[in-house]
């Protein structure tokens, strides 16, 4: 069965501070994707990869860097936390239209 | 936006009943997803619907979609406690396979037994 799991599972982190979220599938998908997702919102798209060492922004790139250092593995790095990333972040990974998505990850920042 | 400005909709009903939520959209697609969540978890895809259907069937789930109006449904028939969750509606970025989904604000459903 597809599985996409992520880590940590929920954080709590201080403004200013260094946060990575890492997310690890055994799919053999070539796409993933960093999504967050805001009380009384939908999901939204941070960045996304379709091959590894490379990544692409998203609709909401800002204060956001993406890593994909092989297929298996795809990163989330907040170099300075705000309190505006407070959320909750799933990764995904794709095969033809379906996405599967891991359980998330909770950020708290403050 | 891809999809219209609605708000997170909420809707509370009894096991058994059945519903019925709307989503609409702006731009040119091929493919319509709903995706659901429950608490606590990731999205999963429950039913997919292409441009050349007008209604997709998956157990007591049925999809539709109008091109024309460019909007789509998902109804529930017969809803278990089980169905509860948020319901997203998602499409991909035109013109680009790759770039990922765009998801509405969701239906948030509620069954009580």
């Amino acid at each position: 069965e597809a599985a996409v799991t992520q880590s940590p599972r929920s954080k709590v982190a201080v403004t200013g501070g260094k946060v990575t979220l890492s997310c690890h599938q055994t799919n053999n998908h070539d796409y993933m994707y960093w999504y967050r997702q805001d009380t009384g919102h939908g999901l939204r798209l941070i960045h996304y990869s379709y091959v590894a060492d490379s990544t692409e922004k998203g609709d909401i790139p800002d204060g956001y860097k993406a890593s994909r250092p092989s297929q298996e593995n795809f990163s989330l790095i907040l170099e300075l936390a705000s309190l505006s990333q407070t959320a909750v972040y799933f990764c995904a990974s794709r095969t033809g239209n379906e996405q599967y998505f891991g359980p998330g990850t909770r950020l708290t920042v403050l | 936006s891809q999809w219209g400005e609605e708000n997170l909709q909420a809707l509370s009903i009894q096991e058994g009943e059945d519903v019925t939520m709307n989503c609409s959209y702006k731009t040119y697609t091929t493919v319509v997803q709903w995706y659901r969540q429950k608490s606590g978890k990731g999205p999963a895809l429950i039913i997919l619907i292409r441009s050349n259907e007008r209604e997709k069937r998956s157990g007591r789930l049925r999809a539709t979609l109008d091109t024309s109006s460019q909007s789509s449904s998902l109804s529930i028939t017969g809803t278990l406690a089980t169905d509860t969750a948020v319901y997203f509606c998602a499409t991909d970025a035109p013109n680009n396979y790759a770039q990922g989904l765009t998801f509405g604000l969701g239906t948030r459903v509620s069954v009580f037994p």
